[in-house]
């Protein structure tokens, strides 16, 4: 069965600490990871990772890809109360089926206090 | 860039009740969109793929005939929840990609609240 297992599954740090979200898989016909951010409606696009290796960057955050470990993580330093939210991680595949679709994990609850 | 709309936003409705969803790409051409269901807690499941002009995938589990999805264009994509019972109160989100690649970055909306009394 294909899945995506997120941890911790909540995490409360200080304003400023910097946090690390990891996330693992197993899917059949990985071909890419994607990080989300949800705060009180739908999730909003961070990063696609489809590479090992390759770190990208936007701002404070960052996220890299391991596929011989299947995982991932995503990085925020200096973090700031804003940075609260649900973290997702996505992985897209081909199904058994042939179908293309995205396997969520069960989200990181972040939170950050002032 | 790359926005995508629900309407409504939430909605209460009695059993029994039929209640349709929309989603719409407004800035680009969604050849494929899928919908999802939240439940409190808990992380989004994917319920349907969505062609257009085809009929939809729906994932295991998921009755078709209770969720009708239309994609008649492609901008625009409905989820009827048909007889809508309190179990089906969720949190219903769409999300739209440009080629149909599951790959490709999915956009999503900002979810319909369903209430069911």
């Amino acid at each position: 069965e294909d899945k995506v297992v997120q941890s911790p599954l909540s995490l409360v740090v200080h304003e400023g600490d910097t946090v690390t979200l990891n996330c693992s898989y197993e899917v059949t016909n990985f071909r890419s990871l994607l990080w989300y951010k949800q705060e009180k409606k739908a999730p909003t696009f961070l990063f696609m990772l489809t590479s090992s290796g390759i770190e990208k960057k936007s701002g404070r955050l960052s996220s890299i890809l391991d596929k011989k470990e299947l995982s991932s993580i995503l990085n925020i330093t200096a973090t700031q109360t804003g940075d609260s939210a649900i973290y997702l991680c996505a992985v897209g595949h081909i199904s058994i089926q042939g179908a293309q679709k995205l396997v969520f994990g069960q989200g990181t609850r972040l939170t950050i206090n002032p | 860039g790359a926005v995508v709309s629900q309407h409504p936003s939430w909605v209460i409705c009695k059993s029994g009740t039929s209640v349709k969803i929309e989603c719409r790409s407004l800035d680009f051409q969604a050849t494929t969109m899928f919908w999802y269901r939240q439940f409190p807690k808990q992380s989004l499941m994917l319920m349907a793929t969505s062609n257009e002009g085809s009929k939809a995938t729906y994932e295991q589990g998921v009755e078709k005939d209770k969720f009708l999805i239309n994609h008649a264009s492609l901008t625009l994509s409905t989820l009827t929840v048909t007889s809508a019972h309190p179990e089906d109160s969720s949190f219903y989100i769409c999300s739209a990609s440009s080629s149909g690649h599951s790959t490709d970055t999915q956009y999503f909306g900002p979810g319909t609240r369903l209430t069911v009394l």
